[in-house]
């Protein structure tokens, strides 16, 4: 049962336009976000996080937006770089009981130039 | 720092064959955790601990065995290898009451059972 997912394997889109990458929950008991960027033959990095008690997270040239009554969140980049094709996993940090991170599939992003 | 590195990068097992991955961090942080990624699953957590001598089971447990005896070291090991241990394997620290915003994966090992 998945419990964070990512509905879109993959997402294209021109330098210099908006990506957008989105993600589901299933459990309202989540009380935090995270987005993770991966490139190949490296281990996931940290890219921005959100906690339940907000509905918006800015860094830069990404936002990170969440829809509780939906359990849906979503991560804003603008403008795409080249430099940003990379996996994006979306992680929920599970019930305060066992704080354990849950991930959903990945979606790869390709920015073109 | 060298941060988390991992070994071997890549490891070839037959099936019954037992191994073990590596990872240490020179970052002095307590908690250690292990996760396999498959295409389609995400990562998924197969064994943790909060600081030496203590580890717990993830998501994904079984047919994997862990050890904490040192804060730095945090090794994985397969007794007996299956195919469906195929995956690429990621070690993840970070301080035991920190933010999992400055939790450090490794490079990760990707591991293949014929």
């Amino acid at each position: 049962d998945q419990q964070v997912k990512q509905n879109s394997p993959s997402l294209s889109v021109q330098e210099g336009r908006i990506s957008i990458l989105n993600c589901d929950y299933t459990n309202s008991m989540f009380d935090y976000f995270l987005w993770y960027k991966k490139y190949p033959a490296e281990g996931p990095t940290f890219l921005i996080s959100i906690s339940s008690i907000k509905d918006k997270n800015e860094d830069g040239r990404f936002t990170v937006f969440l829809n509780k009554s939906a359990k849906h969140l979503s991560l804003h980049i603008v403008p795409s770089q080249p430099g940003d094709s990379a996996v994006y996993f979306c992680a929920a940090l599970g019930p305060s009981n066992t704080g354990k991170l849950i991930f959903g599939q990945g979606t790869t992003l390709q920015v073109k130039p | 720092n060298a941060g988390v590195t991992q070994t071997p990068k890549f490891q070839v097992l037959k099936t019954g064959q037992s191994m073990t991955l590596q990872c240490a961090q020179d970052m002095n942080h307590e908690y250690m955790s292990w996760y396999r990624q498959d295409p389609g699953m995400g990562l998924r957590l197969i064994h943790y601990s909060v600081g030496a001598g203590i580890t717990d089971q993830g998501e994904v447990p079984n047919g994997y065995n862990v050890s904490r005896s040192t804060t730095e070291d945090f090794p994985l090991r397969l007794l007996s290898a299956a195919p469906s241990q195929t995956s690429v394997y990621f070690c993840a620290s970070k301080t035991r009451a920190g933010s999992y915003n400055e939790q450090f994966f490794g490079p990760g090992t990707r591991l293949t059972v014929l």
